[in-house]
């Protein structure tokens, strides 16, 4: 069975930084791409970032961009968002999800998700 | 970028009603148009993707439609689980990937 665990959300000072982790289990990691996708309270669907299945290849929205870096480790079938001068746009639930195929076009298995709250 | 706008955002039905859901893009998106089911305090599921084909398990009373800019979600009997918010998503220009903001089906 598929399973993406999230961790690592919590309440954080607007500048402030927070790592979120995605753990995978279940399936061959190292074959898929993989995804944040974030809500806002009350908000529609985000996606975040993607990150090629060796790394090699990341991208993001553009109001990230120069603030989140993907990252996974693929012998720890895991994959990380660190999250940098955040704001308080930024609250939100981000999720992890998975992509199949060479190309990632759709999301195929979630995470539950975890909470990030910008607040002072 | 490639918006994605969904109409209505918010509908009332019934049980047992036909429902259908429209999802516009900006720009052609041939057939890259995928949608997913949210209930609350629920991760999104996958229903549909390129534009008609179910992800397994998916009950047969959903079925999508379209092409180019203009796309259809469509419950053909609506039933009480069916009760969410729905979401297309695009990935013609991929791996740059957008959502619509939604259509939150309400009982009425």
């Amino acid at each position: 069975e598929v399973q993406l665990v999230e961790s690592g959300g919590g309440l954080v000072k607007p500048g402030g930084s927070v790592r979120l982790s995605c753990e995978a289990s279940g399936f061959t990691f190292s074959s898929f791409w993989m995804n944040w996708v974030r809500q806002a309270p009350g908000r529609g669907l985000e996606w975040v970032a993607n990150i090629k299945q060796d790394g090699n290849e990341k991208y993001y929205v553009d109001s990230v961009e120069g603030r989140f870096t993907i990252s996974r480790d693929n012998a720890k079938t895991s994959m990380y968002l660190q999250m940098n001068s955040l704001r308080a746009e930024d609250t939100a639930v981000y999720y992890c999800a998975r992509s199949r195929g060479s190309l990632p076009h759709n999301f195929d298995s979630w995470g539950q998700g975890t909470l990030v709250t910008v607040s002072s | 970028d490639i918006q994605m706008t969904q109409s209505p955002s918010s509908l009332s039905a019934s049980v047992g009603d036909r429902v259908t859901i429209t999802c516009r893009a900006s720009q052609s998106i041939s057939s890259y148009l995928n949608w997913y089911q949210q209930t609350p305090g629920k991760a999104p599921k996958l229903l549909i993707y390129a534009v008609s084909t179910l992800e397994s398990g998916v009950p047969s009373r959903f079925s999508g439609s379209g092409s180019g800019t203009d796309f259809t979600l469509t419950i053909s009997s609506l039933q009480p689980e069916d009760f969410a918010t729905y979401y297309c998503q695009q990935s013609y220009s991929t791996p740059l990937l957008t959502f619509g903001g939604g259509t939150k089906v309400e009982m009425k």
